[in-house]
């Protein structure tokens, strides 16, 4: 069972185009990680969330925690080429120490 | 500088040979973990450890077995690989919650093991 679910597994815009990817759960988790995987390269980490109801922004990046800390979403304004990369959703539920990550975002930004 | 290494980068064996994918940090984490990368399926986490000798399942367990005996290193070792372990591993550390660490894992370059 996926506990992490993360829309949409796809994503091809133009550059210049702003695009939310969605990460969502049943479960609360007591903080959650938006981590951007390159090919061949392990995840690296954009960001982490621990309050519900959090919003962080990174230039041009926000991400925001559910209030209730089940959901996160990652807001990218003005794509660009760069943006390019496996977006990932991690946490671990509260009390626990098992991670869990959702499947992913493969974005693509065209020129 | 901060980083967390393993070792090999590649490996192809076949099955039944025993293997040993090694990984070591220089941050002085408490917190190590075990993940596999498959098409489809996402990061799943294999095994973590707490501590130095102090170690629990994670989801993908079977197959496996790590060992904790020194705070920097958590190898990964698979007594009789199959087929089926074919798949992108990742190591990462992060600081103890208890600590102050707030579940931010730095993750190794990955190691893309084949099982013939």
């Amino acid at each position: 069972t996926q506990l992490l679910e993360q829309s949409p597994q796809f994503l091809s815009i133009q550059e210049g185009e702003n695009l939310t990817v969605y990460c969502n759960s049943s479960s609360v988790f007591s903080s959650l990680q938006w981590y951007r995987q390159e090919p061949g390269e392990g995840p690296v980490l954009l960001v982490t969330v621990v309050t519900g109801g959090e919003v962080k922004k990174l230039k041009r990046l926000t991400f925001q925690f559910g209030d209730a800390r089940k959901d996160s979403s990652l807001h990218i304004t003005a794509a660009q080429p760069g943006d390019t990369g496996l977006y990932l959703c991690a946490g671990a539920r509260t009390g626990t120490y098992k991670y869990i990550f959702g499947t992913g975002t493969r974005l693509k930004v065209l020129a | 500088e901060a980083q967390v290494t393993q070792n090999p980068r590649y490996l192809i064996t076949v099955t039944g040979k025993k293997l040993t994918v090694t990984c070591s940090q220089n941050m002085n984490h408490e917190y190590m973990s075990w993940y596999r990368q498959d098409p489809g399926l996402g990061l799943r986490q294999i095994y973590y450890s707490m501590n130095v000798e102090v170690t629990d399942k994670g989801d993908v367990p079977e197959g496996y077995k790590v060992s904790r005996k020194e705070k920097r290193n958590f190898p990964l070792i698979l007594e009789s690989p199959s087929p089926n372990q074919t798949s992108l591993y990742f190591c990462a550390s992060s600081l103890s919650r208890l600590k102050g660490g707030t579940d931010t894992q730095y993750f190794g370059p990955g190691t893309r093991l084949t099982v013939l």
